[in-house]
């Protein structure tokens, strides 16, 4: 079965600094999704990726998907105190992209420190 | 523009003892989900419903059961609830024209004791 991993597992940063999550995968994402979560809320979604090489951008924050679609990264750029939460990658469980059945990597706690 | 939405947020229960979360959507999906966050373990599917009428298992169904009433509500019951099942449970729901993109309830906490 399909495995995410996500680096690093937390993160402590400087207001204004630009920090990158990455998401590896065991096989080929086929759909990676990126969630933000504060504590005690729900997800959010940020983004999805499909295509090999695809980039997509919200506000600052920015996400790869690579040519071979088995690594992404998210980008913060001048993170801020907003930005604090917990970042999961979420990917469909068969690989197939359809089935919307997603399997998520263990989250990446983000602290923006003022 | 609820989206979805879970009840209860919060619940504390005792060994053995049995309960439901329910889980409505209001985005006319098919696809109805729940899974538990666990600290360390992530989000783990628990079960799923592709359409009304059809559940499959996830990663960790044991101890659960669901139920689709209907396409907007699929719930999740714990027949005997044990302190493993302490988490918090996430709905979700997703559906065609949206890239199959997942939407989340806020999420409930459950405490077995």
């Amino acid at each position: 079965s399909q495995e995410l991993e996500q680096s690093p597992q937390s993160l402590i940063v400087q207001e204004g600094k630009n920090l990158t999550i990455n998401c590896t995968s065991s096989k080929t994402l086929y759909g990676l999704y990126w969630y933000k979560q504060k504590y005690g809320e729900g997800l959010i979604f940020l983004m999805m990726l499909q295509k090999g090489g695809e980039e997509k951008s919200h506000e600052k924050i920015t996400a790869k998907l690579d040519e071979k679609k088995q690594q992404s990264s998210l980008h913060i750029t001048a993170s801020q105190p907003s930005h604090a939460g917990i970042y999961l990658c979420g990917a469909d469980a068969h690989g197939s992209g359809n089935t919307g059945k997603l399997i998520f990597g263990q989250g990446t706690t983000l602290q923006v420190k003022p | 523009n609820a989206g979805v939405t879970q009840t209860p947020k919060f619940q504390v229960l005792k060994t053995g003892q049995s309960m439901t979360l329910q889980c409505a959507q209001d985005m006319n999906h098919n696809s109805m989900y729940w899974y538990r966050q666990d600290p360390g373990m992530g989000l783990r599917l628990i079960y799923y419903s592709a359409s009304e009428g059809t559940t499959d298992k996830g990663e960790v169904p044991n101890g659960y059961n669901v139920s689709r009433l209907n396409k907007r509500e699929f719930s999740l019951r714990l027949e005997s609830a044990a302190p493993s099942q302490t988490s918090v449970y996430f709905c979700a729901s997703s559906g065609p024209g949206q890239g199959n993109t997942i939407y989340f309830g806020e999420g409930s906490w459950l405490t077995v004791v």
